[in-house]
């Protein structure tokens, strides 16, 4: 049973276009963590969000913990084809707890 | 300054074979993470370290798995009679402290193994 679901799997979409992308568990999180990964390479971190109903914005990234901890979603304004990568989120259940990561939501954004 | 790097790159072995990884952590960051990342998977932990000893390793697979940072900066993981079912990216990854709130985890590029 996967600790946290990433939906879509998958998402192509044209230069420009919105895009959210979810995070969901039936867990409380102390804290979760975004992350991008490109191929051939490790993932780096977006941000952390740690107060229930948190946000934060990146640029043209928007990230949302949800109000009972259990959720986040990450919303791209006017993507870019640089935006194209594998979108990880990755939840503490406590602050001194393992990362646990989800599957991810691979992203690719065309010319 | 230099980040998280991992040797080699690209590991090809056969099944039965022993394989060490390495990973060479930021410098001064205590804790030093190993993960593995399937195809189509996020990473998955396997063993962190605080200092010189492995402080959860709750992660490892099975007893054919074993990780050693001796001196508190490099670590190698160690694979024993491998399987095909090891095929991965195994990831290393270091921060300051383990914190989740504050210390951010800085990944290495991963070395692909792949046992044939």
């Amino acid at each position: 049973t996967q600790l946290l679901e990433q939906s879509p799997q998958f998402l192509s979409i044209q230069e420009g276009e919105n895009l959210t992308v979810y995070c969901n568990s039936s867990s409380v999180f102390s804290s979760l963590q975004w992350y991008r990964q490109e191929p051939g390479e490790g993932p780096v971190l977006l941000v952390t969000v740690v107060t229930g109903g948190e946000v934060k914005k990146l640029k043209r990234l928007t990230f949302q913990f949800g109000d009972a901890r259990k959720d986040s979603s990450l919303h791209i304004t006017a993507a870019q084809p640089g935006d194209t990568g594998l979108y990880l989120c990755a939840g503490a259940l406590t602050g001194y707890s393992t990362l646990t990561f989800g599957k991810g939501t691979m992203l690719l954004v065309s010319p | 300054g230099a980040g998280v790097s991992q040797t080699p790159s690209n590991k090809v072995t056969e099944k039965g074979k022993y394989v060490e990884l390495r990973c060479d952590p930021i410098s001064g960051h205590t804790a030093l993470y190993w993960y593995r990342q399937s195809l189509g998977q996020g990473p998955e932990f396997l063993i962190y370290f605080q200092g010189t000893g492995a402080a959860d390793d709750s992660g490892l697979p099975n007893d054919r798995f074993f990780a050693v940072r001796p001196e508190g900066s490099v670590s190698t993981l160690k694979i024993q009679r491998t399987e095909r079912g090891d095929s991965a990216m195994y990831l290393c990854a270091s921060s300051l402290g383990r914190d989740s709130f504050t210390d951010t985890q800085y990944f290495g590029p991963g070395t692909r193994l792949t046992v044939l």
